[in-house]
């Protein structure tokens, strides 16, 4: 089945600094990918649909200035936790959406958990 | 409102016993439903996927079920495993639109 990486898949860091996480499509191009955040004993929760070659769509209630997102390429998409709290330590799933079936087909990165100190 | 419920939140089953989760949805339009197996601090990992036509789809020891009239859908696990503890979720697809998760079941698997 296809692949999708993350990376890092882990990540501490002080307050206030910003991480980057990448997200690719290993051996499919994906013109749609999907941020996610899910915090312990939830359900992923849908943050942002980023779309190559444009601005990504954000959920009501997601900072676009706090999360940036960059979907550079049909392979990358990155997010970007600008300043980053306490409060924004979770679980960062991407996914990527396969345009090569006939049936819609997501397919989820590992994950990336990224705690703020 | 789109909305995908699972039951029960939880299960803890003997090691080579059998389960099955439920789950119920209401979303609309509906393309396909999938369950995911999500081990601890990984991302979630696709069991079956099944369009309004499906009714059955396996996949090794895992066995989904699909009645879209009364919209809902159940995934058995045979000869439950060690390793088949997780959270299994159950997501529906309207097609080229989000996803609306279930809260997931989370199974343990005892020796």
């Amino acid at each position: 089945g296809a692949v999708v990486s993350q990376h890092p898949s882990r990540v501490i860091c002080k307050s206030g600094t910003s991480v980057k996480i990448e997200c690719r499509s290993l051996d499919f191009q994906a013109t749609t990918m999907f941020w996610y955040r899910q915090f312990p004993k939830q359900s992923l929760m849908l943050m942002a649909t980023s779309n190559e070659g444009s601005k990504a769509t954000y959920e009501q209630g997601v900072e676009k200035d706090k999360f940036l997102i960059n979907h550079a390429s049909l392979t990358l998409s990155t997010l970007t936790v600008t300043s980053a709290h306490p409060e924004d330590s979770s679980f960062y799933i991407c996914s990527a959406r396969d345009p090569r079936p006939r049936v819609d087909t997501q397919y989820f990165g590992p994950g990336t958990r990224l705690t703020v100190l | 409102k789109n909305q995908v419920e699972q039951s029960p939140q939880s299960l803890i089953i003997l090691e080579g016993k059998n389960c099955t989760l439920q789950c119920n949805y209401t979303v609309s339009p509906f393309s396909n439903l999938r369950w995911y197996k999500q081990d601890t601090g990984r991302g979630p990992v696709s069991l079956t996927i099944m369009t309004f036509s499906e009714n059955t789809k396996s996949n090794g020891r895992y066995t989904a079920t699909l009645d879209a009239d009364t919209k809902q859908s159940s995934l058995h696990i045979t000869a439950s495993q060690l390793s088949d503890s997780a959270s299994y979720i159950c997501v529906v697809s309207p097609g080229y639109g989000k996803l609306t998760f279930g809260q997931g079941t989370i199974l343990t698997v005892h020796p």
